[in-house]
């Protein structure tokens, strides 16, 4: 158990549709990334916060949205959802972003586009 | 950017030793990670390097050359359960707030 707490663990829904994945980071985490695994792809980069605050962007689409709230858990919001969106959706969280800060991973939103 | 490449497949024998190999180019350096990964399971985190040299732990150890923009996780004593994706990342610097980018993993098959 990495201390990284997502939900929900699977979702499915339509085309079209809104969803939203919540990520609980390990406790003093300030940082959070969400990354986006499509089947036998690797790990694509969404989007990074630091203490509420976007720090980098990745390859996300103008349909996606994240937030860091001030309690540091994080949301990615998906909408007008499309079958090329079924993917795992996995959050992670660091301490910073200095070089030795591991990054830990939880264990992923399979979301599946009917 | 980053640029990391990897093989994308590997198959090697219970008990024998194997190399990952992972090359990268990037605009900026600030530490390279190993992590493990079974298939539709989380990364868990092997090694962290970040200076010259090897790291060692355990049955795993991990080796970089910042130079030569080369890297590679060395896995001993290979057992079934070390069937899984192995993914290199890079870390960037601070200034591009830290991220890390991910290779595309490589695949590895423990035969008996």
């Amino acid at each position: 158990d990495s201390g990284v707490t997502q939900t929900p663990k699977h979702l499915i829904t339509a085309t079209g549709q809104r969803v939203t994945l919540r990520c609980s980071p390990r406790s003093g985490d300030l940082s959070v990334y969400w990354y986006q695994q499509s089947l036998d792809q690797g790990l694509q980069f969404l989007i990074q916060y630091y203490n509420g605050e976007e720090r980098a962007k990745g390859n996300i689409l103008e349909r996606f949205s994240a937030q860091q709230f001030p309690d540091l858990h994080s949301e990615l919001n998906l909408s007008s959802l499309e079958l090329g969106d079924s993917a795992l959706y996995f959050c992670a969280s660091s301490v910073g972003t200095g070089s030795g800060n591991t990054i830990y991973f939880g264990e992923g939103s399979w979301l599946t586009v009917v | 950017g980053q640029n990391i490449d990897q093989p994308t497949e590997m198959t090697a024998t219970e008990g024998a030793i194997v190399q990952i190999n992972c090359t990268y180019q990037t605009s900026g350096f600030n530490g390279l990670f190993w992590y493990q990964q079974h298939a539709g399971e989380a990364p868990t985190f092997l090694s962290y390097n970040v200076l010259d040299g090897l790291e060692e732990k355990g049955r795993f150890s991990s080796f970089l050359s910042r130079s030569k923009g080369y890297s590679y996780l060395l896995l001993k004593e290979l057992q079934m359960k070390d069937s899984a994706s192995y993914l290199c990342a890079v870390r960037e610097p601070y200034t591009n707030a830290g991220k890390s980018t991910f290779g595309d993993g490589t695949t590895l098959t423990v035969k008996p």
